[in-house]
């Protein structure tokens, strides 16, 4: 059974600092890998996806992330932190064969943006 | 129109009380879903439709009964829930994934329901 792992519940880190939020994932067949972003009280909203392809990926709001297989990692990255980023993050996977539906999520990473 | 939206946002109901939720979207999506998300944790699946059949029901209490009336609605009816079900409920839409393919679910803003 594939799982996820985010290291560090929480993050906080100045306004303009780089923000990195680490995911890894184990998985004999790397899976389909995703961010997602969750406002308080609101629901969660696709940040950026890793499927095939270029192992960098570009999301909305600065946001990219690398996917590097050899050590099972899909960590989050943005050059420059802004207080509007201030979220709770999960890392997510979905198996490239079997159920097609099930998103396996990490337990999340709070970020918190300091002025 | 990318929007699924939820009714009610806010929902308290007794332990011997029939409530529902319900989910709209107008996107085409044939796949809906619904989470369970508890306060600080991740989402939780909880059910999944398929172009308005059952496709996948995660062991859920049978205090729970999902419905889909059609491809644009998604109910989610509580019957004689317990305090530990107090939760957001989310729901989500997608179109059907098949094979290798993969189609981004869109979430909805959530259901906050307390039991007492």
């Amino acid at each position: 059974a594939q799982s996820v792992t985010q290291l560090g519940s929480h993050v906080s880190v100045s306004e303009g600092a780089l923000v990195l939020l680490r995911c890894n994932y184990s998985s004999s067949v790397p899976p389909y890998l995703f961010w997602y972003v969750q406002y308080p009280n609101q629901g969660l909203q696709l940040l950026l996806k890793y499927t095939t392809g270029a192992t960098l990926v570009k999301g909305i709001n600065g946001f990219e992330a690398e996917f590097k297989k050899s050590e099972t990692s899909f960590h989050l990255t943005k050059p420059s932190a802004h207080m509007s980023d201030a979220a709770e993050y999960f890392c997510a996977v979905r198996p490239r064969v079997g159920s097609n539906y099930k998103l396996t999520f990490g337990k999340g990473t709070l970020l918190t943006v300091n002025p | 129109d990318t929007e699924v939206t939820q009714t009610p946002k806010h929902l308290v109901m007794g332990m011997t009380n029939k409530k529902s939720l319900k989910c709209e979207q107008h996107m085409g999506h044939r796949a809906m879903y619904w989470y369970k998300q508890k306060a600080k944790k991740p989402p939780e699946l909880m059910f999944v439709y398929s172009y308005e059949k059952l496709s996948i029901n995660e062991s859920v209490p049978s205090r729970f009964s999902p419905e889909c009336p059609n491809s644009s609605l998604l109910n989610l009816h509580l019957h004689a829930l317990q305090p530990e079900d107090s939760a957001l409920y989310l729901c989500a839409s997608s179109q059907p994934t098949r094979g290798r393919a993969y189609n981004e679910q869109f979430f909805g803003p959530g259901t906050r329901l307390t039991v007492l």
